[in-house]
């Protein structure tokens, strides 16, 4: 099975500050990975998909790179609206696994 | 607008069975595969199994392989979720989600599932 890991597991940051979260698969998923936002008692969001496009409706400042077994995710100017945890996942092969989250706080 | 409703969570004592079911609406359920995720309150998300548009193919987390079964009914545009031989860490918030590529796109929002004797 392919595991995914994060990190950091948290971080705190300032608004607009440039976010990145890393995401690492044990062996290569090509570019099937997804990026989730949830925020506290809400359900989680589809952020990013195939590693680097933006699902309809997700703010600019959000942006997916990556291929491969790693990945990142960039936030372009933190915002409030941003505090969340973000979850990546491998969809390239069952099981379709999540990572473990990250959680980003503001400073 | 896409809705996904689940039902049939509760309380169940170790070893015992119970069948989610989620309904759906908002969209043409028989085009998407749909999946079960889990997540115990304060943790993470946890894959549990996903089905293909027609059914014909289904995948397991190995967590629950063999005990779970998952299935749908195109013509209900109902998914379910047959979970027997519950353990204390099958307890969680079970949510189905629309999948497209296997990637979740909408979320319910879950029906709580509680083991213990």
């Amino acid at each position: 099975d392919i595991q995914m890991t994060q990190s950091p597991s948290s971080l705190s940051a300032s608004v607009g500050d440039r976010v990145t979260i890393t995401c690492r698969a044990s062996r290569g998923i090509s570019n099937y990975l997804a990026w989730y936002q949830q925020k506290p008692g809400n359900l989680p969001k589809l952020l990013v998909y195939d590693a680097s496009t933006l699902q309809s409706g997700v703010p600019s400042r959000f942006s997916g790179s990556g291929s491969g077994t790693d990945f990142t995710l960039t936030i372009s100017g933190l915002q409030p609206e941003d505090v969340a945890t973000y979850y990546c996942q491998n969809y390239y092969s069952p099981p379709f696994t999540f990572g473990p989250g990250t959680k980003v706080d503001m400073k | 607008e896409v809705q996904l409703l689940e039902s049939g969570g509760g309380l169940v004592q170790p070893g015992g069975s119970l069948r989610l079911s989620c309904g759906a609406s908002g969209f043409t359920f028989r085009d998407y595969a749909m999946s079960w995720v889990r997540q115990t309150p304060g943790k993470g998300l946890e894959w549990v199994s996903a089905i293909s548009s027609t059914g014909g193919t289904i995948y397991y987390a190995d967590s629950v392989k063999g005990r779970f079964t998952i299935s749908r009914d195109n013509s209900k545009n109902t998914l379910s979720l047959q979970m027997n031989s519950l353990r204390a860490e099958d307890a969680a918030v079970y949510h189905c989600a629309r999948s497209s590529g296997w990637r979740s796109d909408h979320w319910g929002q879950g029906t709580l599932v509680t083991v213990s004797s």
